[in-house]
């Protein structure tokens, strides 16, 4: 079965304090691994695509990596206005249904 | 370019009515997927439109339905409505090539459902 799990549930990073979040996936035949980060009241934004192992996206403080199990999202020297929750979803084979990991909050304090 | 757009924002309802939520994709996206957002269970698929057909359905009882017009706006609607269908219900529109989704999918600010 098509899965997506997401660790930690949340985290709380002092500013500039480097971490990673986790998002495992078992899917047969990855057709991208997607990450998004969502602000309270609002809809999830877009951040990385990711297709083959191996594969690495930047954006500003965010690296997004990809393995064959498993894509790490990086986060460099955050700053406050990071804090969000991140979700990482997969479609799942065959479908454009996507399944969405259940997310991390993370919190970052000045 | 304006970006999915989704009415009533927040809404309050009782048990047994129904209701029907409204989407507006970003123009030239053809597909149309929507979701239910709980605290306990995250994002849940509900259905995916694309050309006025739905492709994908998720794991939701028959009261959950879309549909999808000609001008790729879309609608879905919940009937008797229970409890546990408070939620956030988000819509998202991805573009398209040769009737395949390209990938990211781009959300609204969603719809805040309330059943008291």
């Amino acid at each position: 079965e098509d899965q997506v799990t997401q660790s930690p549930e949340a985290l709380r990073l002092q500013e500039g304090e480097s971490s990673s979040l986790n998002c495992s996936y078992t899917v047969s035949g990855l057709r991208g691994l997607f990450w998004y980060r969502q602000d309270p009241g609002k809809g999830p934004e877009f951040l990385f695509t990711l297709y083959s192992a191996g594969e690495e996206k930047e954006k500003e403080r965010l690296k997004a990596t990809l393995t064959k199990k498993e894509s790490f999202l990086h986060i460099t020297a955050p700053k406050p206005e990071d804090s969000a929750t991140y979700l990482c979803a997969v479609p799942t084979s065959g479908t454009y249904k996507y399944i969405f990991g259940t997310g991390t909050r993370l919190k970052v304090l000045a | 370019k304006a970006g999915v757009t989704q009415t009533p924002r927040y809404l309050i309802k009782t048990r047994g009515q129904q209701v029907t939520l409204s989407c507006s994709p970003i123009s030239g996206h053809r597909s149309v997927s929507w979701y239910q957002q709980t605290p306990g269970q995250g994002l849940q698929f509900l259905f995916e439109y694309f050309s006025e057909t739905q492709r994908n359905k998720g794991n939701f009882p028959g009261r959950f339905s879309g549909r999808q017009f000609s001008n790729s706006r879309s609608e879905m609607n919940v009937s008797t409505l229970e409890l546990g269908d408070s939620a956030l219900y988000l819509c998202a529109s991805s573009l398209t090539v040769g009737g395949k989704n390209t990938g990211e999918l781009f959300f609204g600010e969603g719809s805040r459902l309330t059943v008291l």
